[in-house]
């Protein structure tokens, strides 16, 4: 298994829902981030887990919550988010040393109404 | 700080037309460098990269960079563009970030535009 799958595909949420994106690799990577990806942008680091720890947070509002519950398994948790948090949420994976390059998921494109 | 600055934020080809997408870095250490791939509502594709085995990498799709320190530089080329070719490309430089983790730090992105 060499991908990382990220559910849903697609997500539309109100400002007062909740809801979790969900990231799964079983490559035995053990480094694990959270990006935010606008159109026609470059995607934006939100968080980074090594070893299922949170080892970065790039001052994401409290509203967008990270959980890793073991070493396949990323979760971004939503509550309370605002129509421009709309954007691509994209999932990777690495071994975790600077020359392995990254493994990205396919994204969930989440709309706020 | 190591980063990437990819010049131009379009370039347009012809069918068959040899494809150049320029980046260069900023780094005091040797950098390791790559090249990603974004189709519409995807996720980004790993094309090649450089981790200072080879000066010259081959990737996938027929891509290719050559890594030139005196330029400072990691050029992406393809000899003749496809009509499939036509997407987002992104390079990026691994960052020791402040939790001891590296991380992909990217460009800003070269949309490649092909026409028939």
């Amino acid at each position: 298994d060499t991908e990382v799958t990220q559910t849903p595909k697609h997500l539309v949420m109100g400002m007062t829902n909740k809801k979790s994106l969900k990231c799964e690799q079983h490559m035995g990577h053990r480094a694990m981030y959270w990006y935010k990806q606008k159109a026609k942008k470059p995607p934006e680091l939100m968080f980074v887990y090594s070893y299922e720890k949170l080892s970065i947070n790039e001052s994401v509002p409290s509203r967008f919550s990270p959980e890793c519950p073991n070493s396949s398994l990323l979760n971004l948790h939503l509550h309370a988010l605002q129509p421009e948090d709309s954007a691509l949420y994209l999932c990777a994976s690495s071994l975790g040393g600077a020359a392995h390059g990254y493994t990205f998921g396919s994204g969930t494109r989440l709309t706020v109404v | 700080a190591q980063s990437v600055t990819q010049l131009g934020s379009h370039v347009s080809v012809s069918e068959g037309a040899l494809v150049l997408l320029r980046c260069n870095y900023s780094s005091s250490v040797p950098p390791y460098l790559f090249w990603y791939v974004q189709y519409p509502n995807q996720g980004l594709q790993l094309l090649l990269k450089y981790t200072s085995a080879a000066t010259l990498v081959k990737g996938i799709n027929g891509f290719e960079a050559e890594f030139k320190k005196s330029e400072t530089s990691f050029h992406l080329t393809k000899p003749s563009a496809h009509m499939s070719d036509a997407s987002e490309y992104f390079c990026a430089v691994s960052v020791l970030g402040s939790g001891g983790s590296y991380i992909p730090t990217f460009g800003r992105g070269t949309s490649l535009i092909v026409h028939p």
